[in-house]
């Protein structure tokens, strides 16, 4: 079965950029999308088919896919980014990545 | 506003069955394909099934194959998911989710519901 690998967790100083990868066999070749989770709250759609950013999420939340590995950058990451992020594919089911804990320092 | 609201969770024995329930509204109902997903406690996102607009299509992840069945009422604009032979791995949070298209992006969650079985 398809698998997708993401770090633990990354910290970013505020308003610097964070950067959450998401590696899988040639992803590159498969639409990816990210859902942010913040605690006890259900997930939230913020970026769909590599890159495109649902209406009201801010313009700092950005994605691009290449090769084996996807990524979600922050541009300046805020206090209220806080949270777990999972990228997920479609391989003949829906697959999530590890999940990324997000700190804000 | 779309909104998913799910019910039936609860404390179930291992072994024991449990419907869930997930009312739709704000949105064209019969028009989506409709999703569960599952969150253990502390743990990731893990995709359990999924059915389509009608209810003609259904998959399932391995882990609920021959136990578990999606199914939905239209006409009501519920979607529901009967959970059968229940193990104290099938303790987590269920999410009711839709799906704009076919294999696309899950753009609405509901808030979930809690199932945890234990003895």
């Amino acid at each position: 079965s398809y698998e997708l690998t993401q770090p633990l967790s990354v910290s970013v100083a505020l308003g610097q950029p964070a950067r959450i990868t998401c590696g899988g066999n040639n992803i590159g070749s498969k639409n990816v999308h990210w859902y942010q989770q913040k605690p006890g709250q259900a997930p939230v759609l913020v970026i769909y088919r590599d890159f495109n950013r649902p209406s009201g999420i801010p313009e700092r939340f950005s994605g691009s896919n290449s090769g084996n590995t996807a990524t979600l950058t922050i541009s300046r990451a805020q206090a209220g980014d806080e949270a777990d992020y999972y990228c997920q594919v479609w391989d003949s089911s829906y697959v999530f990545g590890t999940g990324t804990k997000v700190t804000v320092l | 506003e779309v909104q998913l609201v799910e019910s039936g969770g609860g404390l179930v024995q291992p072994g024991g069955s449990l419907r869930l329930s997930c009312a739709a509204s704000g949105f064209t109902f019969s028009s989506y394909w409709m999703h569960w997903v599952r969150q253990a406690p502390g743990k990731g996102l893990v995709w359990v099934s999924r059915t389509n607009s009608d209810g003609s299509r259904t998959n399932y992840a391995d882990s609920a194959k021959g136990r578990f069945t999606i199914s939905r009422d239209n006409a009501k604009n519920t979607l529901y998911l009967q959970m059968n032979s229940l193990r104290a791995e099938d303790t987590a949070v269920y999410y009711c989710a839709r799906v704009g298209a076919a294999d696309g992006p899950i753009d609405y969650w509901g808030q979930g519901t809690l199932v945890t079985v234990s003895s």
